[in-house]
């Protein structure tokens, strides 16, 4: 079946650690999301891709990097995580969007991050 | 930009009554469209279903519906005849146009609980 993948399901970091979060899709869409979703509160975007061309949200902090290597892969850099990081990261693949259609986003189990 | 609102929290129901999910939005574009989302502890974002602004009649999937009335700017959900499995975080989302690709804007959600 196609879908979308996030590895691990569970991550483990310190205060200050780097750490990689990954994303990988087999429908072939072009463009991927990260959101970010701290405990009881709604999903915030991240950055997306829109194929190659990366597109950060204006408050999101330079600690968070991204990199899409190919079509199917999306990683999540955190450089040097912080408690306030510690949150469920979801990767949500979608078909260019970008005029007003129906453009449902497909979501992968999400990675919970948790820094100690 | 677009808002969302869900102004309730917690919704507390018996097994196999019908709930209704309130959802509220505001934005100054004439072609929008709306999403609501499942979210079970396991963190997974589950797509429900969507309505367009110019869609004609509501949306409809299954055991779910949604009470579209576009003067009030609401887009309820609707869940009939209630199952234990519902039990989760419902969220109510709007898209929103960005650089080649459309975000989600996110209600704060609402935890919904079936009772037996």
């Amino acid at each position: 079946d196609a879908m979308v993948i996030q590895n691990p399901r569970y991550q483990v970091t310190q205060f200050g650690k780097p750490v990689t979060l990954s994303c990988s899709q087999t429908l072939n869409h072009n463009v991927m999301y990260w959101y970010q979703q701290k405990s009881s509160q709604a999903p915030k975007l991240l950055f997306h891709y829109y194929d190659k061309d990366f597109n950060n949200e204006a408050d999101t902090p330079d600690n968070f990097q991204s990199r899409r290597p190919n079509t199917s892969f999306c990683f999540l850099d955190i450089r040097s995580p912080g408690l306030g990081d510690a949150a469920m990261y979801l990767c949500a693949t979608s078909r260019r969007g970008d005029r007003s259609s129906y453009n449902e986003q497909f979501f992968g189990p999400g990675t919970r991050l948790t820094v100690l | 930009a677009q808002k969302i609102t869900q102004t309730q929290p917690g919704m507390f129901v018996q097994e196999k009554e019908a709930v209704t999910l309130d959802c509220t939005y505001d934005t100054s574009d004439q072609s929008y469209g709306l999403f609501w989302y499942k979210q079970p502890s396991s963190g997974e974002m589950i797509f429900l279903i969507y309505q367009g602004s110019y869609d004609e009649q509501n949306a409809t999937e299954g055991r779910y519906s949604l009470n579209f009335q576009k003067a009030r700017k609401s887009a309820n959900l609707v869940i009939s005849a209630s199952q234990l499995g519902d039990s989760a975080m419902y969220f109510c989302a709007m898209r929103e146009r960005i650089q080649g690709a459309q975000k989600l804007v996110f209600g704060q959600g609402t935890r919904l609980t079936i009772n037996p």
